[in-house]
């Protein structure tokens, strides 16, 4: 157990749908990160947040976005969404820019 | 070209095995980290590694900077080392990491 939490853990909505996944850190860790898993890209950094502020951006869409509340846990939202977008989400939290702590996952299925 | 490019895509061993997995990435970086990604889909941090060697168990992670490449070693494979290994490179302000494609290892009885 890493001590990283995310809900649900699964989720199976329509097209057109808007979703958000849900990431609680390890007590103490400031920094989220947030990647996407689908089968033909592989795992792929989204985007960070470090003490409430968005830190980097990666490969995530506009239709996509995150926020980190002051009690540190993480909100991603999935808007418009379509059939591409199936994939496991995953957040990690580490205490600065070290050893990343990754949660179990949340599990996507766009109908 | 991909940054990151790891070798073998699919490697079945035998138990008790000496197993290597090689990693190569063409950015500058500021670590190198290994995971191990099990069936059910759990990512677990096995190393973090910016220079030299680290080993827990019986898995050792070497890194050589200048060359740009890593290994991952596991001596005396087990079946339940069967998952997919994964090297991510840790580059960029906000120290980002970027996966390579994995590999799935299969360990038999």
């Amino acid at each position: 157990d890493s001590g990283v939490t995310q809900t649900p853990k699964h989720l199976i909505t329509a097209t057109g749908q808007r979703v958000t996944l849900r990431c609680s850190p390890r007590s103490g860790d400031l920094s989220v990160y947030w990647y996407q898993q689908s089968l033909d890209q592989g795992l792929q950094f989204l985007i960070q947040y470090y003490n409430g502020e968005e830190r980097a951006k990666g490969n995530i869409l506009e239709r996509f976005s995150a926020q980190q509340f002051p009690d540190l846990h993480s909100e991603l939202n999935l808007s418009s969404l379509e059939l591409g977008d199936s994939a496991l989400y995953f957040c990690a939290s580490s205490v600065a820019q070290d050893t990343q702590y990754f949660g179990p996952g949340t599990r996507l299925t766009v109908l | 070209k991909n940054e990151v490019e790891q070798s073998p895509q699919n490697l079945t061993a035998q138990e008790g095995e000496f197993i290597t997995i090689n990693c190569s990435y063409s950015v500058g970086i500021s670590a190198l980290h290994w995971l191990q990604q099990h069936p059910g889909g759990g990512i677990v941090s096995l190393f973090m590694l910016s220079s030299g060697k680290k080993k827990h168990g019986r898995l050792i992670a070497t890194i050589n900077i200048q060359e740009k490449h890593s290994s991952l070693h596991i001596t005396a494979s087990h079946p339940r080392d069967s998952a997919v290994y994964i090297c991510a490179v840790q580059s960029g302000s906000a120290r980002q990491l970027t996966f390579g494609s994995g590999t799935q290892l299969t360990v038999l009885p």
